[in-house]
């Protein structure tokens, strides 16, 4: 089955400006994840959506960043406008369902973005 | 979320076992332990999980402790490939969070 897509891989931006992040799940996957990853530590989660529903967004710094997932598939996740702070790999994560069943609950994770924020 | 506790770092050299520890001493009943290792610019990689029973797939072995406050990860004969940073994660079945700690850094070595 493909992966998760994301784009673009590498962004330069100066501080203050805008961003935005696109991410195309396994298909079928209900549940999309956002984790932040600055470099030397592990990836922190930003937000947790289940189809187009938001299940936990209790990291995300909602003055800065949002995301959505309109119709349940796609998701982009936008910084605007970005601090020297957000300079992280920032991934995307898809998995079936978020129930109660531990075999159909495995992360697949995409490669990443890496935004550089100068 | 249960935490858990590795070693920052380990080496193990080519062909042989390399075993990766890990404390979750406040895991609870219905808490899944799962590892996933991150190869350096890739995203994490879901190696295996468990919640009582010892399990093993084509890529590792877990094992875990009889109170389940701990476990080790087993890759039985390391490849210079299996050199990344190993997480060691307590997943709590419901909402399906998976909590990374700063991981193990496994240096296998020809």
């Amino acid at each position: 089955e493909a992966g998760v897509a994301q784009s673009p891989r590498y962004k330069i931006i100066e501080k203050r400006q805008s961003v935005a992040f696109w991410c195309n799940p396994i298909s079928g996957h209900a549940t999309l994840y956002w984790y932040q990853q600055i470099l030397g530590q592990g990836p922190k989660l930003l937000i947790q959506f289940q189809n187009n529903g938001v299940v936990d967004d209790s990291q995300l710094p909602k003055d800065r960043f949002s995301a959505e997932r309109l119709k349940g598939v796609d998701s982009t996740l936008k910084i605007q406008p970005a601090k020297l702070e957000d300079s992280a790999v920032y991934l995307c994560a898809s998995s079936l369902h978020a129930g109660a069943s531990s075999g159909a609950n495995v992360l697949t994770f995409g490669a990443g973005s890496r935004l550089t924020v100068l | 979320d249960a935490k858990t506790t590795q070693p920052p770092s380990m080496d193990c050299a080519e062909g042989r076992a390399a075993n990766l520890p890990c404390n979750h001493s406040t895991i609870s009943g219905n808490e899944y332990v799962y590892w996933y290792r991150q190869i350096h610019s890739q995203g994490p990689q879901y190696i295996i999980h468990g919640l009582k029973n010892n399990e093993t797939n084509e890529m590792a072995s877990l094992i875990i402790t009889e109170d389940r406050k701990s476990s080790t990860l087993i890759l039985p004969h390391a490849t210079l490939r299996d050199t990344a940073v190993y997480y060691c994660i307590v997943r709590v079945a419901r909402g399906n969070k998976l909590v990374f700690g700063a991981g193990t850094i496994l240096r296998v070595k020809s």
